[in-house]
């Protein structure tokens, strides 16, 4: 069975800083991996997803994700942070299920 | 359009008490999914309907049922509440059951089991 690691239950930055989650995922198939992200009180919306073809994939809010086959990694990143992007963030892949991460909580420092 | 709303918002049982969750979505789906999220655990599915008329387990089904009313319309039902039951719950949508698409969430139910 699959299975998804996120490195850090809480990772904290300061505004304007870059910010980048940690996702590794175990398959041996060709994965199709989502990030979603989780406001306080409110339920997950997809931020961007990989399925086939380029492997930097864009997503909303300036968040991107590079799908590195080699390293079974799915990284979350954005250039800048703000402090509306302080959310908890999931990573998943698909097996007959979606396959989740634990999430982690990104803090924003002003 | 308001997507998938779930309630109640808020419920606190005790111990044996039974109670049902509702869930409907207004966007034409076809797979529905009942999750509940524990700190530390991320999402676990309970159950998941593929197409209307259809249910099956998840990874953890023990102590709950679930009901595909028709296609807009999935409920979730405890019938003997458990302290191991608090959590808070959400119910998601998809339009087709391949899990290439994305998943939409309702607002969350947030159970308490005393």
């Amino acid at each position: 069975a699959q299975s998804v690691t996120q490195l850090g239950s809480h990772v904290s930055v300061s505004e304007g800083a870059l910010v980048l989650l940690r996702c590794n995922y175990s398959s041996s198939v060709p994965p199709y991996l989502f990030w979603y992200v989780q406001y306080p009180n409110q339920g997950l919306q997809l931020l961007l997803k990989y399925t086939t073809g380029a492997t930097l994939v864009k997503g909303i809010n300036g968040f991107e994700a590079e799908f590195k086959k080699s390293e079974t990694s799915f990284h979350l990143t954005k250039p800048s942070a703000h402090m509306s992007d302080a959310a908890e963030y999931f990573c998943a892949v698909k097996d007959y299920q979606l396959i989740w991460g634990a999430g982690t909580k990104l803090i924003i420092k002003p | 359009n308001a997507g998938v709303t779930q309630t109640p918002k808020f419920q606190v049982l005790k111990t044996g008490q039974s109670m049902t969750l509702q869930c409907a979505q207004d966007m034409n789906h076809n797979s529905m999914y009942w999750y509940r999220q524990d700190p530390g655990m991320g999402l676990r599915l309970i159950y998941y309907s593929a197409s209307e008329g259809t249910t099956d387990k998840g990874e953890v089904p023990n102590g709950y049922n679930v009901s595909r009313l028709n296609k807009r319309e999935f409920s979730l039902r405890l019938e003997s509440a458990a302290p191991s039951q608090t959590s808070v719950y959400f119910c998601a949508s998809s339009e087709l059951a391949d899990l290439r698409g994305e998943q939409y969430f309702g607002p969350g139910t947030r159970l308490t089991v005393t």
